[in-house]
């Protein structure tokens, strides 16, 4: 079993719509929470980060985090067509630096 | 202001081959990354560098696979003896590497497809 969870997709919404994304974790000693998007043949590019449990939000996105759940969130409002990428959670410990993601979840926002 | 370049973007390997891929980091950054991404995977971390000093190799899936970063800056991702299984996108990212506390943002590259027939 994987230490960190995430649905593969793909999610397919129409334009305007709200998209929801998640992934469990199985380590308690992932401390840091980051969501990445990466576009076809391109490298991931952050989008958010948090720390401690709740809610960060920056524009159209809102980033949850449960630690009691072992259980991260990101939410897109107002989806557009450009959104529509591969969207992968990841995690890093305290201690270290290195990051582990989840496998990633395809999204295509439909015009 | 270039971003973290990487080459080359497409390598074709037959099996047996050596390979190399360069990675190429923001100037000035002090943190390098290696990680493979399987097709329809996340990233897996592979090793990290801290300037010259190569601090954690723990993902290198085999005496196969070398890193190096002789001068602090770029880096050298070589693979021996190339096995079907190693075909994968392999990416490298950079970061300041202050050492404060909190997540210091990994910038990524766009990857080496690599192809092992």
């Amino acid at each position: 079993q994987k230490e960190v969870e995430q649905d593969p997709g793909p999610l397919s919404v129409p334009e305007g719509a709200i998209v929801s994304l998640n992934c469990t974790y199985s380590n308690s000693a992932f401390q840091y929470f980051m969501w990445y998007r990466q576009y076809s043949r391109k490298g991931p590019e952050l989008l958010m980060y948090t720390y401690s449990s709740g809610n960060k939000e920056d524009g159209r996105f809102t980033a949850q985090v449960d630690k009691s759940s072992k259980y991260i969130s990101l939410f897109i409002r107002d989806s557009q067509p450009s959104d529509s990428a591969t969207y992968l959670c990841a995690m890093r410990k305290a201690a270290g630096n290195k990051l582990t993601f989840g496998g990633g979840t395809r999204v295509l926002v439909k015009p | 202001g270039a971003g973290v370049s990487q080459s080359p973007r497409y390598k074709v390997a037959k099996r047996g081959q050596d390979v190399a891929l360069r990675c190429d980091p923001i100037s000035g950054h002090v943190s390098l990354f290696w990680y493979q991404q399987a097709l329809g995977q996340g990233p897996e971390f592979l090793t990290y560098f801290q300037n010259e000093a190569q601090l954690d190799k723990s993902g290198l899936p085999s005496d196969r696979f070398f890193a190096e970063r002789p001068e602090g800056s770029v880096s050298t991702l070589k693979i021996q003896r190339t096995q079907q299984e190693d075909s994968a996108v392999y990416l490298c990212a950079s970061s300041l590497g202050t050492g404060a506390p909190g997540v210091e943002t990994q910038y990524f590259g766009p990857g080496t497809r690599l192809l092992v027939l």
